[in-house]
């Protein structure tokens, strides 16, 4: 059972790159979110999503861009890469029924640097 | 709004000491709590968790009870090993909402 699969692990990228961070669950969960983690920060949302075609930001979504196309796959793009981008961003789903009782499983993380 | 607050860390420890990670919570009407923990170079995940007031989650020797009246979720644990050296993070979900309210994390780092 593989759970979230988030690729890739590590990615260098010069200023003003883009590129798409995947993530896929195979557990047909309706609830998927991206996060942010930087030191003494915690863990920042940066966009949800509650089904396939249903998107809405959380609290820092500047820079980024989501779609959900289908219920597996829940990708991050970035659209223009800045150094301030740098951080361990991770995905992370939860089923919707009773959903606040729901735990979220989240990945192992993307470690995304921009020089 | 929702919010979650955790002593801050690092708590440093020796083996076999007693642990306590402290988590106060903000919400409107009756959330879940969650613990969750993060090893070096990993996700989140799930420790444990309750539902309801006065319940106690349980996992791995870790407990935490959920105190309506005093609004807490705090983790302990009778005696810490070296392999529970990681970050952890307390949680809640409101009804009728999506997002999770984390608090901040608590560093652990358990010595020989």
């Amino acid at each position: 059972n593989a759970g979230v699969t988030q690729t890739p692990k590590f990615q260098v990228l010069k200023t003003g790159q883009s590129m798409t961070l995947q993530c896929a669950q195979d557990m047909n969960h309706e609830y998927m979110s991206w996060y942010r983690q930087d030191p003494g920060m915690g863990l920042r949302l940066i966009h949800y999503s509650v089904g396939a075609g249903i998107t809405d930001q959380g609290e820092v979504p500047n820079g980024y861009n989501v779609s959900r196309s289908t219920t597996e796959d829940f990708p991050l793009r970035l659209l223009s890469a800045a150094p301030s981008q740098t951080s361990v961003y991770f995905c992370a789903s939860s089923g919707a029924t009773g959903i606040h009782n729901s735990p979220l499983h989240f990945g192992n993380g993307t470690r995304l640097t921009v020089t | 709004g929702n919010s979650v607050t955790q002593m801050e860390g690092p708590v440093t420890l020796s083996e076999e000491a007693f642990l306590t990670i402290n988590c106060t919570y903000t919400a409107t009407g009756y959330p879940s709590l969650f613990w969750y923990v993060q090893y070096p170079g990993e996700g989140l995940q799930l420790l444990l968790k309750a539902t309801k007031a006065d319940d106690k989650g349980s996992n791995k020797g870790f407990e935490a009870t959920y105190r309506k009246e005093t609004t807490s979720f705090h983790l302990e644990k009778g005696s810490v090993q070296v392999s529970d050296s990681a970050v952890y993070f307390c949680a809640l979900r409101a009804r009728g909402s999506y997002i999770p309210t984390f608090g901040r994390g608590t560093s652990l780092i358990v010595h020989p």
